[in-house]
């Protein structure tokens, strides 16, 4: 019940494409929904969060959108650049203390050029 | 740049020893967390301390122990070691519920 389940493994994409990162959750206590982006090398940094009163938000070429009835939320990364080339994590939480994070296992993105 | 800063950045030991990582915090956060990153268990949370006071306990094994001192660096001290303790570990900062702000990590090697 306290895990998140993070798909695709791997996924590559071509420049200007749109990457789509899914995962799953069966907590239904889990009230804030953040992703992660990390490069090599680096520790993981913030990129957009959600919770579950709003079904998508949007930062920029970041895009959160969420189904809480499926608990299910996406990353989408619209016009795709190498820069974004990175592993993406999902996150979950529900204890009312944001750094307490169940993350999931990763999605490494490779943006071709 | 975080603004957290941990050292060493890699760590060579053998099994059965103990080793110290340092964290410390962004400027103002008064919450430390640790978590590790492995390959087989990606990232997981371990401990949090609020202004030098344990707040919340993850999957830390009894070997691990930390604290927060009144300076508010923090350190993660790893006994016995073994080589399933290879990994990295990071700290992150935060405010009273805001965003982890993470450093770049230890990478811990026990051979």
């Amino acid at each position: 019940q306290q895990q998140v389940k993070q798909s695709p493994q791997s996924l590559i994409v071509q420049k200007g494409g749109i990457s789509i990162i899914n995962c799953a959750y069966e907590n239904t206590a889990f009230d804030y929904f953040p992703w992660y982006q990390q490069f090599p090398g680096k520790g993981p940094a913030l990129l957009i969060a959600i919770r579950p009163d709003v079904s998508e938000k949007k930062e920029g070429r970041f895009t959160i959108s969420f189904n809480k009835s499926a608990k299910q939320f996406s990353l989408h990364i619209m016009d795709s650049q190498p820069g974004d080339s990175a592993t993406y994590f999902c996150a979950a939480t529900g204890s009312g203390n944001t750094g307490k994070l169940i993350f999931g296992q990763g999605t490494t993105l490779q943006v071709k050029p | 740049d975080s603004g957290v800063t941990q050292t060493p950045k890699h760590l060579i030991t053998a099994t059965g020893q103990r080793v110290t990582l340092r964290c410390s915090p962004r400027s103002g956060d008064l919450s430390v967390y640790w978590y590790q990153q492995s390959l087989d268990q990606g990232l997981q949370f371990l401990i949090q301390y609020y202004n030098g006071e344990e707040r919340a306990k993850g999957n830390i094994l009894e070997r691990f122990s930390a604290q927060q001192f009144p300076d508010l660096h923090s350190e993660l001290n790893l006994s016995s070691l073994e080589l399933g303790d290879s990994a990295l570990y990071f700290c992150a900062s935060a405010t009273r519920n805001s965003p982890l702000h993470f450093g770049n990590g230890t990478r811990l090697t026990v051979t």
